[in-house]
């Protein structure tokens, strides 16, 4: 498995402030996502950071809000956006490659980045 | 949509076998992982089954049943550091959708 950083691994920020998220992979990888664990929860997917182009954001998340970038094959970020106390959370970088059989693939994660939001 | 069940909690004995059952209904598929998460940490491969039957990666099985939408992720010899969050998900066109996870605690 590659290994997968992010940085920073926590913050606290000020409501109306924004954070930028990075995550970096030590090898190539297919695709990478950006998750979120809020308090209790499990995981949930806000977007696919696609290389060179848009991020593709799931149902509920928005590029305002969220913007994502993806310079390269093995490096990505997520902004958190006009934070309010709502986007305290954990939000993970995930990396994601075929593996040796067809049809699979693994998907591994980043150690996260735990925000508060006062 | 997606639903993906899991039992909230579960407790066993040091040494003992424990079943994690998680069953789908998921739009889309490609195969079903297994994470486990400790408090604090971000969440570790376990398992990845994309067809039927059971995969053995030494004390942690996972099985899959697609046609029944059905997958169990099996512990044996359990030992006090298995205690954790263990997460179905679901994997679509490479995108997870986890369910709500299962908190195992091991006893001594």
């Amino acid at each position: 498995s590659a290994v997968i950083s992010q940085k920073p691994s926590r913050d606290i920020c000020q409501r109306g402030t924004s954070l930028t998220i990075q995550c970096q992979v030590d090898s190539q990888v297919t695709m990478m996502f950006w998750y979120r664990q809020q308090p209790g929860q499990s995981l949930t997917l806000i977007a696919t950071a696609n290389q060179g182009s848009e991020a593709t954001y799931e149902s509920g998340f928005v590029i305002d809000k969220f913007p994502i970038s993806r310079p390269n094959l093995t490096f990505s970020t997520l902004t958190v956006s006009n934070m309010s106390p709502e986007d305290s959370s954990i939000y993970l970088c995930s990396a994601c490659w075929t593996s040796g059989r067809a049809g699979s693939y693994e998907q591994y994660f980043g150690p996260g980045t735990r925000l508060t939001v006062t | 949509g997606q639903n993906i069940d899991q039992p909230t909690e579960m407790t066993a004995t040091e040494g003992a076998i424990v079943q994690i059952n998680c069953t789908y209904q998921t739009s889309g598929f490609n195969g079903l992982f297994w994470y486990q998460q400790h408090a604090g940490e971000a969440p570790t491969f376990l398992s990845y089954n994309v067809l039927d039957g059971l995969e053995e990666k030494g004390r942690f099985s996972s099985f899959l049943s697609r046609s029944k939408g059905y997958s169990y992720l099996l512990l044996k010899e359990l030992q006090m550091k298995d205690s954790a969050s263990y997460l179905c998900a679901v994997g679509n066109d490479y995108k997870l959708s986890f369910g709500a996870g299962t908190t195992v605690t091991v006893r001594a």
